[in-house]
């Protein structure tokens, strides 16, 4: 097992284009997280599912941003009609159900740059 | 929801020194937990300790401790003996109980200098 892994590592985009990030959590982890980190901020929750069933959404995550975990291994996290705010790392974490407690395990990112 | 500050942005260390960085945090929770995370540059997050609120011993790992303080809600990560490969940025995060979700600081940045 290799970890949390993100495709792509970087993106850049112009503004108004659609994009998808990729998330391959740790095969045995039931739940997978997405968080959004700002220059010179710490990591903020967007969403997170349990198996293929996404259970929270925060209010971060406007009508343009849609995430899905097919089958319940990986997830896409997509992003319509991009603003030049969306620019941002886009960090993706697994953990079981019963570790939570233990902490995640974190992907390397997404970093998105609009321009 | 909970806030946690960490009000160092950066700190500097010579090698082979020791460094402390601070969190604080506010919550009504009494039983929680609190980590703290490493961020190389490009690299992925990693945790380096983590305290359970409920556990009054400070957590260690090797050449991290921290010093829990619960009635203070104050919980700073000292790393000894620094190492260049220790240059990163920490962030320190907050998780209720019978929770998921995790309430990160701003981060502190430490370059340890050679």
């Amino acid at each position: 097992d290799t970890g949390v892994s993100q495709d792509p590592r970087h993106k850049i985009t112009k503004r108004g284009q659609n994009v998808t990030f990729r998330c391959d959590p740790i095969s045995e982890h039931n739940r997978l997280y997405w968080y959004r980190q700002t220059l010179g901020q710490g990591p903020e929750f967007l969403t997170y599912f349990q198996n293929e069933a996404q259970l929270e959404k925060s209010r971060l995550l406007s009508d343009r941003f849609s995430a899905e975990r097919p089958k319940g291994s990986f997830s896409t996290l997509e992003i319509q009609r991009t603003e030049q705010g969306d620019s941002a790392m886009y960090l993706c974490a697994s953990s079981s159900v019963g570790r939570v407690n233990y902490g995640y395990t974190f992907g390397s990112g997404t970093r998105l740059t609009v321009v | 929801a909970q806030t946690v500050t960490q009000s160092q942005p950066e700190m500097s260390v010579q090698e082979a020194e020791t460094v402390t960085l601070s969190c604080t945090y506010d919550t009504s929770e009494n039983n929680y937990y609190l980590f703290w995370y490493k961020q190389p540059p490009s690299r992925q997050m990693i945790l380096v300790i983590r305290q359970e609120a409920y556990k009054q011993q400070n957590a260690t790992e090797n050449r991290f401790s921290v010093n829990f303080q619960k009635a203070a809600k104050s919980f700073s990560l000292k790393i000894s003996d620094s190492q260049l490969g220790d240059t990163a940025m920490y962030f320190c995060a907050f998780m209720k109980d019978n929770d998921y979700k995790l309430s990160f600081g701003a981060g502190t940045t430490v370059t340890v200098r050679a």
